[in-house]
């Protein structure tokens, strides 16, 4: 299966800064078959990237992502403070599908 | 708009079978792919399997031996059944919209493994 590993475990920011997250595939995520989730506490995940770099339907622009083969970024330009969660890759090119361990994004 | 509900119960005894439905409203069955995912407390996210609505499936190797998902369209669900249960099986359990890329979810339903 894909392993799929997130960087880094948390990140410290303040409000309108950038974020960028990292999730690297122990072997190639084939077609770009990556995407990238938040969740909130209490909350079901939030689709917000499929295809490494199609958003979602209701996703603000200041959500980017992008890569391919085993390296893969998520960018939130200008970090808002509904921002503040946690958010996870998974890739679904290969089966079993897989999600990485997540990094929370954290108020500095 | 697709919402999806998931049931079941709350707590189940370790070496039992954990019985969940998802229901499925605003939207059909048919012709998509359903999918189970869970989530151990304070821990990240496990694909559990999905199934099309035709009955074909895919499975999580992990839990393969001890998983089935089915699916009746005329009753709008679809449903999981995890046999001989441990603690490690304790989580939130999610259904969702997809074989791949998930839009749709339901708001899960903790189920806690325990005597």
């Amino acid at each position: 299966e894909i392993v799929l590993t997130q960087s880094p475990g948390t990140l410290s920011l303040s409000p309108g800064e950038r974020a960028t997250l990292s999730c690297r595939a122990s072997q190639s995520v084939s077609s770009s078959y990556l995407a990238w989730y938040q969740q909130k506490p209490g909350q079901a995940p939030r689709l917000l990237i499929y295809g490494a770099s199609s958003r979602a339907t209701g996703i603000p622009d200041r959500f980017s992502g992008s890569g391919s083969g085993t390296d893969f970024t998520l960018t939130i330009s200008r970090l808002e403070p509904e921002d503040f969660a946690v958010y996870y890759c998974q890739q679904y090119g290969s089966s079993p599908v897989t999600f990485g361990q997540g990094t929370k994004v954290e108020i500095k | 708009q697709v919402q999806l509900q998931e049931s079941g119960p709350g707590l189940v005894k370790p070496s039992e079978t954990l019985s969940l439905t998802c229901t499925v409203s605003g939207g059909s069955l048919s012709n998509d792919y359903w999918s189970w995912i869970r989530q151990p407390p304070g821990k990240g996210l496990e694909w559990i399997g999905y199934i099309y609505s035709t009955g074909s499936t895919n499975y999580n190797p992990s839990l393969k031996s001890r998983l089935a998902i089915s699916v009746d369209t005329s009753k709008s669900h679809f449903s999981l059944n995890l046999r001989s249960v441990t603690a490690a099986d304790t989580a939130v359990y999610y259904c969702a919209r997809g074989d791949g890329w998930y839009y749709f979810w339901g708001q899960g339903t903790l189920v806690t493994v325990s005597s």
